[in-house]
């Protein structure tokens, strides 16, 4: 068990919809990082928010958004889902940005758009 | 931007025997962290080992343990004494110091430890 949490761990939709994944770091965590892995585009990064802020964003859609909130649970929102959307979306957690810190991961959120 | 390469899409080995997971990386940066990451069928992303770059000392963890050829950019890892649990894939990733410290995976490697 890494120590990060993610809600829920399966999701089932349709086309256009909009779904809301949630991601709790490990306790003592600022930095929450979104990665997307399907079979099309592999492991890829999505964005990373530290302390309530976006640090960096990745290969992330215009249709996704994330956001970090006070309690530093985090949220990556899809929207207009395609059947492309599918995927395996992890989050991970580290210590800090700006070095070098190792990331843990949550069990990630099964999504399937139909 | 860094690029990741796992040449190798499957491998399979016999238990108790040695394998070898190859991996190449690109980047332009001086200081860095490589990993490696075991995702069994459960999906979890598990951390089995990691080196960092300044450091010429390959890495170890019990039965795993790195070639690391930072002139060559390999970052190869050794499994020794494979059992069946290590059964998985395999994702080679790098981390950098610049934008945020996101992780960049290869392809991914499928091993198979046959009985």
């Amino acid at each position: 068990d890494s120590g990060v949490t993610q809600t829920p761990k399966h999701l089932i939709t349709a086309t256009g919809q909009r779904v809301t994944l949630r991601c709790s770091p490990r306790s003592g965590d600022l930095s929450v990082y979104w990665y997307q892995q399907s079979l099309d585009q592999g492991l890829q990064f999505l964005i990373q928010y530290y302390n309530g802020e976006e640090r960096a964003k990745g290969n992330i859609l215009e249709r996704f958004s994330a956001q970090q909130f006070p309690d530093l649970h985090s949220e990556l929102n899809l929207s207009s889902l395609e059947l492309g959307d599918s995927a395996l979306y992890f989050c991970a957690s580290s210590v800090a940005s700006g070095s070098l810190h190792e990331q843990f991961f949550g069990p990630g959120t099964r999504l399937t758009v139909l | 931007a860094q690029t990741v390469t796992q040449s190798q899409p499957e491998m399979s080995v016999q238990e108790a025997e040695t394998v070898t997971l190859s991996c190449t990386y690109d980047t332009s940066e001086s200081n860095y962290y490589l990993f490696w990451y075991k995702q069994p069928p459960s999906r979890q992303m598990i951390l089995v080992i990691r080196q960092e770059a300044y450091k010429q000392q390959n890495a170890t963890e019990n039965r795993f343990s790195v070639n690391f050829q930072k002139a060559a950019k390999s970052f190869s890892l050794k499994i020794s004494d494979s059992q069946l649990g290590d059964t998985a894939m395999y994702f080679c990733a790098f981390m950098g110091n610049n934008a945020g410290n996101m992780l960049t995976f290869g392809g991914g490697t499928r091993l198979m430890v046959k009985p």
